[in-house]
């Protein structure tokens, strides 16, 4: 079956540093990826997404390329910021999956990023 | 944009209550929303997709007649948790995709802890 693996948290960082969370995946075919932002006491937000192999989504700062020869899906940020604290999570959508069965996304378990001024 | 309202926010219970968690979509209609759960240091997991107007789906693995899913309006869908345990503490998430650009918005999730 599908499934999401992320790095374990918690990630701490100082303001201005660079991020990563790593995000590999297994699934059959060529499954969309995404990366999700939880804030404190807010619903999950689509951050980027990336539908083929090799596209590169990005919003706020954030990057991930879809690696397909490693199945990987890493977030980067090149300088944080102390409202980019937040749980992150990584996902992805089966390639068959159409209509509204693009909710059926398979999680990763989260990372709690907290960055400090 | 969009938002999904889901409450309670967090929620104590005793063993064999049950508990009643409600997602609206405020501003569109929803004939499809999605419930979710995630244990601690576990990745959030579909648990089953509801209807409006027809039964729930539920993934492999989740009792049914245990988490009780009702979508009798499109914007309004409630799972119940039915004589929870202790086992059943998680958060719970859901989701409502706006159909019309293919977006998904989630509720701010539920924090169950059974006593």
């Amino acid at each position: 079956g599908n499934s999401v693996t992320q790095m374990e948290g918690p990630v701490t960082l100082s303001e201005e540093a660079f991020l990563t969370i790593n995000c590999t995946y297994t699934a059959t075919g060529y499954p969309s990826l995404f990366w999700y932002v939880q804030y404190p006491g807010e619903g999950l937000q689509l951050l980027l997404k990336a539908t083929k192999a090799d596209d590169k989504g990005s919003n706020k700062g954030f990057e991930a390329t879809y690696r397909k020869e490693t199945t990987s899906f890493h977030l980067e940020k090149g300088s944080v910021q102390v409202s980019d604290s937040a749980v992150y999570f990584c996902a992805l959508l089966p390639a068959n999956a159409g209509g509204t069965s693009y909710g059926k996304l398979t999680f990763g378990q989260g990372t709690i990023l907290t960055v400090h001024p | 944009g969009a938002v999904v309202s889901q409450h309670p926010s967090w929620v104590i219970c005793k063993s064999g209550t049950s508990v009643k968690i409600e997602c609206r979509s405020l501003d569109f209609q929803a004939t499809t929303m999605f419930w979710y759960r995630q244990f601690p240091k576990q990745s959030l997991m579909l648990m089953a997709t509801s209807n409006e107007g027809s039964k729930a789906t539920y993934e492999q693995g989740v009792e049914k007649d245990k988490f009780l899913i009702n979508h009798a309006s499109l914007t309004l869908s409630t799972l119940t948790v039915t004589s929870a345990h202790p086992e059943d503490s998680s958060f719970y998430i859901c989701s409502a995709p706006q159909e019309i650009n293919e977006k998904l918005f989630f509720g701010s999730g539920t924090q169950l802890s059974v006593l």
